[in-house]
C-alpha cells in the first residue's frame, strides 16, 4: 500500500511562531506537493518539489518555505505564522512519468493560528 | 494561466440516482491531463478517474464516467447508480504538459450528498 504520512493531524500555534509541517512518503516518488485547502477555494498549490533539493513555487508561496533534503521527506515551513494561515494543509506525492501520474495524499494537517 | 472552475458548490441526490458534476478548465498547453478526485468526510483524497486530452474516448471506471468536450474545455463527471459511500467532496483537476513534474491545478470542489 502506498503511504503518505503527515506528522501532525492537528496543530494550534500562536501568531509569530515558526511552524514545521512534515510529510513522508514511502513510494520513492520524485514529485511531492504541498497544498492548502480552504472552503470555497478548493486546493491551492503552495510549493512543489521534483527532486531532492529542488523546489518550485506554486500559486500561493508567500509566507511559506519548503525543504527537501531527502527524497522521501518534504517539509513545509511557516517562518512566522499568521492568523490567515489557519487552514488544512495537504501533502501529496505523485507517480513519475507522464502527466497522467496519480497524486497520493496524506490525511492532512489542520493548523489553527491564534 | 491555467484555471479550473467548478460551478456547483453543493449537490444532493437520492441513492441510486445518476448525478453529473460539472467542470470547465482553461489551459494554453496542447497536451494535458484531467482528473477527478474524491475526498470523503474526514478521509484522504483519492483518485476517481483520469483523462488524457489527446484521447477522444471518454474514460470510465465502473459507475464513474466522464464527458470530455475538448473544444468547449469541459470535463464533467457522471456517477451512475449513486451509493451512500459516494458522499464526498469532488475536485476536478488539471495537469498541463507532458510531465508529472508539473503543478496540478484544482477547482473549488463540489460537495455531493447522497440521500438514503
Amino acid at each position: 500500500d502506498v503511504k503518505v504520512t503527515q506528522s501532525s493531524r492537528y496543530l494550534v500555534k500562536r501568531t509569530g511562531e515558526k511552524v514545521f509541517l512534515e510529510c513522508v512518503q514511502d513510494m520513492d516518488h520524485e514529485n511531492m506537493f504541498w497544498y492548502r485547502q480552504d472552503p470555497g477555494l478548493g486546493l491551492r498549490l503552495i510549493y512543489f518539489s521534483y527532486d531532492v533539493k529542488m523546489k518550485e513555487k506554486g500559486d500561493i508561496p508567500e509566507g511559506y518555505s519548503v525543504s527537501r533534503e531527502k527524497k522521501e521527506r518534504f517539509s513545509l515551513i511557516l517562518e512566522s505564522a499568521s492568523t490567515n494561515q489557519t487552514s488544512m494543509y495537504l501533502c501529496a506525492s505523485r507517480t513519475p512519468g507522464q502527466g497522467n501520474g496519480e497524486l497520493f495524499f496524506g490525511e492532512g494537517s489542520r493548523l489553527t493560528v491564534l | 494561466a491555467q484555471t479550473v472552475t467548478q460551478s456547483q458548490p453543493e449537490m444532493s441526490v437520492q441513492e441510486a440516482e445518476t448525478v453529473t458534476l460539472s467542470c470547465t478548465y482553461d489551459t494554453s498547453e496542447n497536451n494535458y491531463y484531467l482528473f477527478w478526485y474524491k475526498q470523503p468526510p474526514s478521509r484522504q483524497m483519492i483518485l476517481v478517474i483520469r483523462q488524457e486530452a489527446y484521447k477522444q474516448q471518454n474514460a470510465t471506471e465502473n459507475r464513474f464516467s466522464v464527458n470530455f468536450q475538448k473544444a468547449a474545455k469541459s470535463f464533467s463527471l457522471k456517477i451512475s447508480d449513486s451509493q451512500l459511500g459516494d458522499t464526498a467532496m469532488y475536485f476536478c483537476a488539471l495537469s498541463p504538459g507532458y510531465s508529472s513534474a508539473s503543478k496540478i491545478i484544482f477547482g473549488s470542489g463540489t460537495r455531493l450528498s447522497i440521500r438514503p
